[in-house]
């Protein structure tokens, strides 16, 4: 079965460079979620997207930004980079929203800031 | 707020050992609870889950009761295999936090032949 793609799965940057990490989500979801795993932590819900709306909004830094596309893939750009944005992000997808439906989560994109 | 706290590993395990890994929760109204599970390298997948009080969720021989009166979620398995290995995430989610997912610390569990 087709799963959650995530690109690139890793990634170098130096500080106050930019990244774009992608997400596609499984056929036919049209929601998107990104988290953030720092090492040893719980992953932190950063945004969502609904047809191509964001939907909600959590704990992502305003030097981050996001947007779902018509195909439903999903970007996350990351601009002044700073060490501790060194983590794993994953992306989720389900269909529909607000009512629970199970997210299914892609491997994540390790980023390492040096 | 929403909340998960469940307890800290390693949690370190021979093969066939009984396993209890405690999550208790924090949440307005009636969340839905979840047990999700990361291999090394992966992302996350969803173990079980349980919608109501009562509710029991199962797979692959591992099992969680939702709790209402103490607000727990216990994770248990009869007997553990080396492939179990891997970081365990307790989690919930609630109308009050629009059904985003709040996840618990993680607990890694090691087995050992």
């Amino acid at each position: 079965a087709a799963g959650v793609i995530q690109s690139p799965r890793h990634l170098i940057k130096e500080k106050r460079e930019t990244a774009t990490l992608k997400c596609y989500p499984i056929p036919r979801h049209d929601t998107v979620y990104w988290y953030q795993q720092g090492p040893g932590q719980d992953p932190q819900f950063l945004i969502s997207f609904y047809e191509k709306m964001q939907s909600d909004k959590g704990s992502i830094p305003d030097r981050f930004s996001a947007q779902q596309f018509s195909d439903y893939h999903s970007e996350l750009n990351m601009s002044s980079l700073e060490l501790g944005d060194s983590a794993l992000y994953f992306c989720a997808s389900s269909i529909g929203t607000p009512s629970y439906n199970e997210q299914f989560f892609g491997p994540g994109t390790r980023l390492t800031v040096l | 707020g929403d909340s998960v706290t469940q307890m800290e590993g390693p949690v370190t395990l021979s093969e066939e050992a009984f396993l209890t890994i405690n999550c208790t929760y924090t949440a307005t109204g009636y969340p839905s609870l979840f047990w999700y599970v990361q291999y090394p390298g992966e992302g996350l997948q969803l173990l079980l889950k349980a919608t109501k009080a009562d509710d029991k969720g199962s797979n692959k021989g591992f099992e969680a009761t939702y709790r209402k009166e103490t607000t727990s979620f216990h994770l248990e398995k009869g007997s553990v295999q080396v492939s179990d290995s891997a970081v365990y995430f307790c989690a919930l989610a609630s109308s009050g936090g629009s059904y985003i997912p709040t996840f618990g610390r993680g607990t890694s569990l090691i087995v050992h032949p």
